[in-house]
């Protein structure tokens, strides 16, 4: 089965750019989606597929893919955006779904 | 709007079943696949199973198969997993979410607020 291996944890100054990334064999084959988490909260779905971005997700959140590693880039960081960002793509066979670990955002 | 209402969960032993249930409403519930996804305390998320839209379509991980089944009720508008021989490290909150496609894909656009399953003697 494959893996997907995100950094434990990022930090980003207010307002400043901030780039989450993703890595893993299985994501030359398949798109990357991101899930922000809040705590007590269930996941929100930000970005996924080449392209998209899910009605109500801010503009500032944008995702791209190369190679083996997917990216998810917030720009105009806000407080707000605080939160463990989790990245889901599927296995080698396309049947099964797999999630990194997280990527804890603190806010500076 | 699209809802998703979990239930189901609780405390139970070591090698014992339990059986959930995820409402949908707001949306067309029988052309969208459905997953199960659960998080241990304190940990990241797993996902657990899926379901097409037609329910001819099923997948587990590998640290639920042969004790977890997945099924719906399309007439009901009702995700179930029922789990048998639980475990200890089972234990999490499970979460169901709608994917965005009627097949299955890595984006699961709407999610439920959660059941907790504690597994402890």
């Amino acid at each position: 089965s494959s893996e997907l291996t995100q950094d434990p944890a990022v930090s980003v100054a207010l307002g400043q750019t901030v780039r989450i990334t993703c890595q893993g064999d299985s994501l030359r084959s398949y798109y990357a989606s991101w899930y922000q988490q809040k705590p007590g909260q269930a996941p929100v779905l930000v970005f996924f597929g080449r392209d998209n971005r899910p009605s109500g997700i801010p503009e500032r959140f944008s995702g791209s893919k190369s190679e083996n590693i997917a990216s998810l880039t917030i720009t105009r960081t806000q407080a707000e955006d605080e939160a463990d960002y989790f990245c889901a793509s599927r296995d080698s066979s396309g049947f099964q779904l797999l999630f990194g670990g997280g990527t804890k955002l603190t806010v500076l | 709007q699209v809802q998703l209402v979990e239930s189901g969960g609780g405390v139970v032993q070591p090698g014992t079943s339990l059986r959930l249930s995820c409402a949908g409403s707001g949306f067309t519930f029988d052309s969208y696949g459905m997953h199960w996804v659960r998080q241990a305390p304190g940990k990241g998320l797993e996902w657990v199973a899926l379901i097409w839209y037609d329910g001819s379509n099923i997948h587990y991980a590998d640290s639920v198969k042969g004790r977890f089944t997945i099924s719906r009720d399309n007439s009901k508008k009702t995700l179930y997993l029922q789990m048998n021989s639980l475990r200890v490290e089972d234990t999490a909150v499970y979460y169901c979410a709608k994917d965005h496609y009627g097949t299955h894909s890595e984006a699961f656009d709407f999610w439920g607020q959660g059941t907790m399953v504690t597994v402890s003697s």
